[in-house]
């Protein structure tokens, strides 16, 4: 089954404890990105990866890191996690050309406390 | 520079009722616009493209460049359609970046 995987779901944590959400896509797609969802705001994006070993910011990657070492995956990294980054946080992936779309993991809850 | 507003945080109707879910975006030159919608507790789904002119769940969505429009309509809403929608605009800027509008809570009522 096509999909996009992240891990973990949920994760309550503390300030200054690094972690990391997984997320992995079995469609061979070129681009990857991660969004965060917060109310009223919707989803924005935080960086984006157009193939291996190249990402790039989006609109609000500050506090966080990726990778691009393999096509399948693109790991979210917050080296000191803080509250303002407690959110619903989404990985999607799509293949290149116009008007593909983009497909959505199930999305990770992360609370910082 | 782009932006996607959708101005109705919620949208309560009646089952039967019809429905609009407005979208407006700026953007200079074509557009490529999306509509996603997110049932309760799961992923983002794409509903529908304007490229597709197609009709999903009853839905559709017309692009009207003069009013800078792509608002999503249904003729009679179904319960099972309550859930959050997002209108998306693909950026010119950051490769095959989607901006999202803030969503819309549609309700629909038995």
């Amino acid at each position: 089954e096509a999909q996009v995987t992240q891990n973990p779901r949920y994760l309550i944590t503390v300030t200054g404890k690094k972690l990391t959400v997984t997320c992995s896509q079995n469609m061979n797609h070129e681009y990857m990105s991660w969004y965060r969802q917060d109310p009223g705001l919707g989803l924005r994006q935080i960086y984006y990866s157009m193939n291996v070993e190249v990402t790039d910011k989006g609109d609000v990657p500050e506090g966080y890191k990726v990778s691009r070492k393999e096509k399948r995956n693109f790991p979210l990294i917050l080296e000191s996690p803080s509250p303002n980054q407690t959110s619903l946080y989404f990985c999607a992936s799509s293949t290149s050309g116009s008007n593909q779309p983009q497909h959505f993991g199930d999305g990770t809850r992360l609370s910082i406390l | 520079a782009q932006r996607v507003t959708q101005p109705e945080k919620l949208l309560s109707v009646f089952k039967g009722a019809p429905v609009e879910l407005k979208c407006n975006y700026s953007y200079s030159g074509s557009p490529e616009l999306f509509w996603y919608v997110q049932y309760s507790r799961q992923r983002l789904q794409l509903l529908l493209r304007h490229i597709s002119r197609e009709s999903i769940k009853g839905f559709t969505a017309d692009l009207n460049k003069g009013e800078t429009s792509f608002h999503l309509k249904k003729p009679f809403a179904q319960e099972e359609d309550s859930a959050m929608y997002y209108c998306a605009l693909r950026s010119n800027t950051g490769f095959q970046k989607l901006v999202f509008g803030t969503g819309t809570r549609l309700l629909v009522s038995p």
